[in-house]
Formats: structure tokens, C-alpha cells, sequence
């Protein structure tokens, strides 16, 4: 069995300030964990993902994640925003039971103020 | 390299109709998932294929959904008949292997309205 939480509805931003997007996830084994983002109309974009090795993955866009096992946590974080980051996010993570049946968290919505 | 496509961007029926989706993944990826996205709930798995095979079907909500693969390269997921509940949107994604932690793929998504 695999979850995924990602606490906060909506995190409100102003250009410039560094952000933080929260997840917390659950799974049987190793975990593969991933941040995916969707722009208004637009379908969904793999941003990053963590499988093995570093904790800090770095991905598209200037975002970064860390892997923090003992907290069973993977936050998406950009050092300072763009209004364009301005999207809503997804955590999700595989490994449960060793198959790679996806779930994904309930989204959270990034809005970054000018 | 083209990504996943999926046609129609919008479908508006009315209860009782059939709807016929349709999902064109990366060329050259075996693996193939629907997944359908309620307004405001979380993104959820419905099936996967491998080539033309299903792998992994036990997110279909009922037996009004079916998902073909024929060929192995586009598929798609037919409901019928409609109901009011399975309005939504439906994405489709695709991945190389289907390893754990190979990246699925995600196509702009069918939005589907069943008034």
C-alpha cells in the first residue's frame, strides 16, 4: 500500500521569496517519489523525481526536492519564485509492493504574488 | 520527439451516451496508463497496459469503462453509458520500461463533462 499527503490546499508566495511545497508520503518499501506540475489548460509536466542516492534532486525550472527518510518526506523547494511558477503541484510516489502503480497526492496550488 | 497526445481536449455528453477517448503515447513506450482526476480530489490510477496486453486494470471504476490497446501503440478508453459521476479528467501517460521509478509521461488530459 502506497500514500501520498500533501498538507496545504494552497501556498501563497511573493516573487522572489524562496518556497516550499510540502509532501509526506507512505509506502512498503523503497520509495520512488516524484514532483509533477500543471499550468492552467495545460496537462501535467514531470518536474523531478528521487529513486536512490543524493536526497537533494534537482529538476526543471530551478526546483529542487528533498528525500528525508526518517520524516518519510519529499518538499518541492525553488529558491526564489517566479509568477510563472504559479501552477498547481503534484507529489507522487511508487514502490509499494514492487509495482509501479502511481498515486499522486490531492495537489497543491502555488500562487506567487508579484 | 512529439509527447503524449490525447484527443478530444474537451467532451461534453449527456448522460446515457457513449464517449470514446483517445490516447496517442511516445512513440516507442510499451507502457501505457489512464488515469481520471475528479474536480478537486486526487489524480487516480485506472489502468496500465504493456504493448497490447493489460498489466494492470484495478482502477476501473465499473464495467461502463473499457480501455483497449490494439496493436499496442494508441489505445483507447470508451464509456458507456455515461454517467453524471464520471465527469472529469482523464489522463493518459506513457513511460519507456515501466520499471519502478521510470517517468511516466503525462498527456494535456481529456476533460469530460456528462450533464
Amino acid at each position: 500500500a502506497q500514500s501520498v499527503a500533501q498538507p496545504e490546499d494552497q501556498v501563497n508566495v511573493a516573487e522572489g521569496n524562496p518556497l516550499t511545497v510540502k509532501c509526506t508520503y507512505s509506502v512498503s518499501g523503497n520509495p520512488y517519489l516524484f514532483w509533477y506540475v500543471q499550468y492552467p489548460n495545460r496537462g501535467l509536466q514531470f518536474l523531478l523525481k528521487y529513486i536512490t542516492g543524493d536526497n537533494l534532486v534537482k529538476g526543471s525550472y530551478g526546483f529542487e526536492a528533498e528525500f528525508n527518510k526518517s520524516q518519510t518526506s519529499f518538499h518541492l523547494k525553488k529558491p526564489s519564485a517566479l509568477v510563472s511558477d504559479s501552477a498547481l503541484y503534484f507529489c507522487a510516489v511508487t514502490g509499494g509492493g514492487g509495482y509501479q502503480k502511481v498515486t499522486f497526492g490531492i495537489g497543491t496550488k502555488l500562487q506567487v504574488i508579484p | 520527439e512529439a509527447g503524449v497526445t490525447q484527443f478530444p481536449s474537451h467532451s461534453v455528453i449527456e448522460k446515457g451516451q457513449t464517449v470514446t477517448l483517445r490516447c496517442d503515447p511516445i512513440s516507442g513506450h510499451d507502457n501505457l496508463y489512464w488515469y481520471r482526476r475528479v474536480m478537486g480530489k486526487e489524480i487516480k490510477f485506472l489502468l496500465h497496459f504493456v504493448k497490447e496486453s493489460k498489466q494492470d486494470e484495478s482502477g476501473m471504476p465499473n464495467n461502463r469503462f473499457l480501455a483497449e490497446r490494439t496493436g499496442g501503440t494508441y489505445s483507447t478508453l470508451k464509456v458507456q453509458p455515461a454517467e453524471l459521476e464520471d465527469s472529469g479528467v482523464y489522463f493518459c501517460a506513457s513511460s519507456q520500461d515501466g520499471g519502478l521509478g521510470d517517468t511516466q509521461y503525462f498527456g494535456p488530459g481529456t476533460r469530460l463533462t456528462v450533464l
